[in-house]
């Protein structure tokens, strides 16, 4: 089973530069997040969606864009890269109930 | 405002228990999780507990739930090399967009 998959795995930006993390899951969960993790600080929440065509705001969404054209995907685009956004990645999805399902990450390096 | 407080490092001998707490300060929330985060690895989840339990065990996993004192632990009965990770606490959500709110990890260091 796929679950949820991240592209890429590491990824070394210059300032300024853009790119799209991928993030798709292959379980028809119809939740998607976005999370990044700071050393020695919990995830903190980026953007989530709830279901194709519908997107929003966490607790940290600037310097980032989202969407959801499909129920597998939901890229995060970085543009502008700047070294506060040097971080790792988590793509995560649930369907109804409790359990949510997090990518293996995607560690990002903006120099 | 909502907050989820761990310790940031334990270190135990292989074959005792481990017991990892964790504070959080928003009360309406309906569960409680532990994750385990390995080097390079996503977050697995680990357990949870529904916030009007006291008590749920999963093999060597106790989770212990005080919600007078807002105060969660985790316990692995026989800690092994293997159980050697990040673990994560996060409140979680009913409602919405099921948030979650997570601590910022307790680092589990295993030696012979």
């Amino acid at each position: 089973n796929a679950g949820v998959t991240q592209t890429p795995k590491f990824r070394i930006l210059k300032i300024g530069q853009s790119m799209t993390l991928q993030c798709t899951q292959d379980m028809n969960h119809n939740y998607m997040y976005w999370y990044r993790q700071d050393p020695g600080m919990g995830l903190k929440l980026i953007y989530y969606s709830v279901g194709a065509g519908i997107t929003d705001k966490g607790e940290v969404p600037n310097g980032y864009n989202v969407s959801r054209s499909t129920t597998e995907d939901f890229p995060l685009r970085l543009e502008l890269a700047a070294p506060s956004q040097t971080s790792v990645y988590f793509c995560a999805s649930r369907e109804d109930g409790n359990t949510i399902y997090f990518g293996e990450g995607s560690w990002l390096t903006v120099v | 405002g909502e907050d989820v407080e761990q310790s940031l490092f334990l270190s135990v001998r292989e074959g005792d228990s481990s017991v990892i707490n964790c504070t959080y300060t928003d009360s309406s929330s309906t569960y409680l999780y532990w994750y385990k985060q390995e080097p390079g690895a996503g977050l697995q989840l680990l357990t949870y507990i529904f916030s009007n339990m006291d008590m749920k065990q999963d093999q060597r996993l106790t989770v212990l739930l005080n919600k007078k004192d807002k105060h969660l632990s985790l316990r692995i009965a026989d800690t092994q090399t293997g159980d050697s990770a990040i673990y994560f606490c996060a409140e979680g959500f009913s409602g919405g967009y099921s948030k979650l709110i997570f601590g910022a990890g307790t680092r589990l260091a295993v030696h012979p």
